[in-house]
Formats: C-alpha cells, sequence, structure tokens
C-alpha cells in the first residue's frame, strides 16, 4: 500500500541534543512537508520541498533543518537551538503544490 | 497573510443529528478547498475536497463552498460518536507562480449518544 511512513513514533531526547525525524513515502510525490502541532493548536509549516534537492522555510524554519536527497525521503533535524522542541511533528506528502496534503502518522517528540 | 477562521468549538450534537462546521477565508482568489478530520492524538486525514461553488456529496458528508461570501462549510448528516473530531479546513491560494496552503485552527465536534 502506498503511503507516508513517520518513525518512530514517539522520541525522547536530552536537551542540548539534536534529533532526526525520518519521514518516506511511497506515493510518488513531488511535494513534501513538516508541520509542528502543539496541543490545542493548529498546524505550522516547518519546511517545505517541492522538487528533490531543493526546499524553503516555513513560518517557523527557526532551530530545525532538513534534506532532500531523494524524492522519497525528507528527514527533519530538531536542532539543540530549537527553544521548545517538544511537540507532535507530522510529515505531509502532495502531488503538487495545488494538490491537498496526505499525512503521515506522526512523531511525538518529548525534550527533557 | 491569509487567513481561515473557524470556530473551535466545543461543538455538541446529539448521536443522529446533522453536524455543521464553518470556514471562512480571507483570500477572495482562494481556489482549492479541503476538510480533514482528525482524531486526538492522530494524524489529520483528507475526507473531502471541494474546488467549485455548490454542494459536493460523499456519503455522510457534504461539503459546501459559495465563493462570493468566501465560506465553505462541511455538513455531517446522520452524525455518530465515531464523528467525534476535530475537523481542520484548508485553503490553497495562488498568486505570482506559487501556491500557499493554509490551515484553519480546527473546530472539535462532540457527537453525544
Amino acid at each position: 500500500d502506498g503511503g507516508i511512513t513517520q518513525s518512530p513514533k514517539y522520541l525522547f531526547r536530552k536537551e542540548g541534543q539534536n534529533v532526526t525525524l525520518s519521514c518516506e513515502q511511497n506515493l510518488n510525490h513531488d511535494a513534501m512537508y513538516w508541520y509542528r502541532q502543539d496541543p490545542g493548536q493548529g498546524l505550522r509549516l516547518i519546511y517545505y520541498s517541492q522538487i528533490v534537492n531543493d526546499f524553503q522555510k516555513g513560518d517557523i524554519a527557526e532551530g530545525y533543518s532538513v534534506s532532500r536527497e531523494k524524492k522519497e525521503s525528507f528527514p527533519l533535524t530538531v536542532t539543540s537551538a530549537q527553544k521548545n522542541p517538544t511537540a507532535f511533528y507530522l510529515c505531509a506528502s502532495s502531488i503538487g503544490q495545488d494538490s491537498p496534503l496526505h499525512f503521515g502518522n506522526g512523531t511525538r517528540l518529548t525534550v527533557t | 497573510q491569509k487567513e481561515v477562521e473557524q470556530n473551535s468549538g466545543p461543538l455538541s450534537v446529539p448521536e443522529g443529528a446533522i453536524a455543521s462546521l464553518n470556514c471562512t477565508y480571507s483570500d477572495r482568489v482562494s481556489q482549492s478547498f479541503f476538510w480533514y478530520r482528525q482524531y486526538s492524538g492522530k494524524s489529520p486525514e483528507l475526507i473531502m475536497s471541494i474546488y467549485s461553488n455548490g454542494d459536493k456529496e460523499d456519503g455522510r458528508f457534504t461539503a459546501q463552498l459559495n465563493k462570493a461570501s468566501q465560506y465553505v462549510s462541511l455538513l455531517i448528516r446522520d452524525s455518530q460518536p465515531s464523528d467525534s473530531a476535530t475537523y481542520l479546513c484548508a485553503v490553497i491560494s495562488s498568486g505570482a507562480g506559487s501556491y500557499q496552503l493554509t490551515f484553519g485552527k480546527g473546530t472539535k465536534l462532540s457527537v453525544i449518544p
């Protein structure tokens, strides 16, 4: 079955450590996205990529980094510079910019 | 700044009733509209897409779009307790060769047995 796989489902880290969240899709979608969702809050865009080897900052990119070396993969690194990293992270993909997003199951990151 | 507004709720309806969820958007040239359902602790799931004025029906769900009023709604007929979730409205606007997808903050629906 085609879909978007995020791993791990839960992730625990100590403050000051960088951590990388995985996102893989086999939908052959060109565009991929990372969102953050905090309790009771809406979705906030971190980074997006419309094509391999290219990506753009979203609304809250500070403290995060991404890469897009393969069409299928769009990993997100949460760096120690991110002041409040504890959140639910959602990866999504779409056929193109004007198409609906399809989401992975999310990674819940807790930093203590 | 493009905005998508939803009443945060909670909206409570009895089982079997019609639930009506509303969404307004600020950008007149918005062209694509989506409704997502998000259960607590889960990721959003696309349930409806609508692109032109009028109604679009899919099972118990009906999306209604009125571009003149910049308003899109989702009706859920014969509401079930399993419909209890947060519903997100999403709008795509285009301009200068690019597209922007904006999400509302969601309306929490509670269907009471």
